[in-house]
């Protein structure tokens, strides 16, 4: 079963900013915390992943809790084409006896409205 | 770079018959993952391959084999198809799955068995 909790759905104004919360309380140290989004049924595509810190690149912005147990997913001016179901992932890595799998949800289902 | 290609994008089968999916890419990379994602639900891992020659379990391997053919190719075959095997299969790959980078997704093989 995947180790994350997400709402099933989320509106989001366009222009505005769009934050999607993400519950993993029974992460471990060696745990990252990785989000995707899927596009209408296209293949997931990668957006952001950390362990502690946040992190911030071209497409959004990852807020993690100090104790780990949640994080926040920040799209800071969302736009139509954000429109997707987003997936948060926590995955250790592949020398953890895990193989480093990522272990899908159900995410949430971002509608970006005009 | 084309990225990762999955051939056929559609096929329709009839019970018990059998098909090999396709999978290549060009990015050089290591790891290379199948997933298969039924209506409303996230991805589930079928098999994975770390790198040329080696392959692994998933989530959900029963009724599915894989080859490594080369560091490019990666196929899933169903040796005799079931109707609980429709779904729509990701091929996905990653540089190096040791490290936690990122997978590419390809966009799919929509499968329907009959």
């Amino acid at each position: 079963d995947a180790k994350t909790t997400q709402p099933p759905s989320m509106d989001c104004a366009e222009g505005r900013a769009a934050n999607l919360p993400c519950n993993h309380s029974t992460i471990s140290g060696n745990e990252y915390v990785y989000w995707y989004r899927q596009i209408h049924s296209q293949g997931p595509q990668y957006i952001i992943h950390g362990l502690k810190n946040n992190e911030t690149n071209e497409m959004a912005s990852l807020i993690i809790t100090e104790d780990r147990k949640s994080s926040t997913l920040i799209l800071p001016h969302a736009t139509l084409r954000d429109t997707a179901v987003y997936y948060c992932i926590v995955r250790v890595p592949v020398y953890y006896n895990q193989g480093g799998k990522l272990i899908f949800g159900q995410g949430t289902e971002l509608s970006v409205k005009p | 770079n084309a990225g990762v290609t999955q051939t056929p994008k559609f096929q329709v089968l009839k019970t018990g018959q059998s098909m090999t999916l396709q999978c290549a890419q060009d990015m050089n990379h290591n790891s290379m993952y199948w997933y298969r994602q039924d209506p409303g639900m996230g991805l589930r891992l079928i098999y994975y391959s770390a790198s040329e020659g080696t392959t692994d379990k998933g989530e959900v391997p029963n009724g599915y084999n894989v080859s490594r053919l080369n560091k490019r190719e990666f196929s899933l075959r169903l040796e005799s198809a079931a109707p609980s095997q429709t779904s729509v299969y990701f091929c996905a790959s990653s540089p190096d799955d040791l490290f936690l980078d990122e997978q590419y997704f390809g966009p799919g093989t929509r499968l329907t068995v009959t």
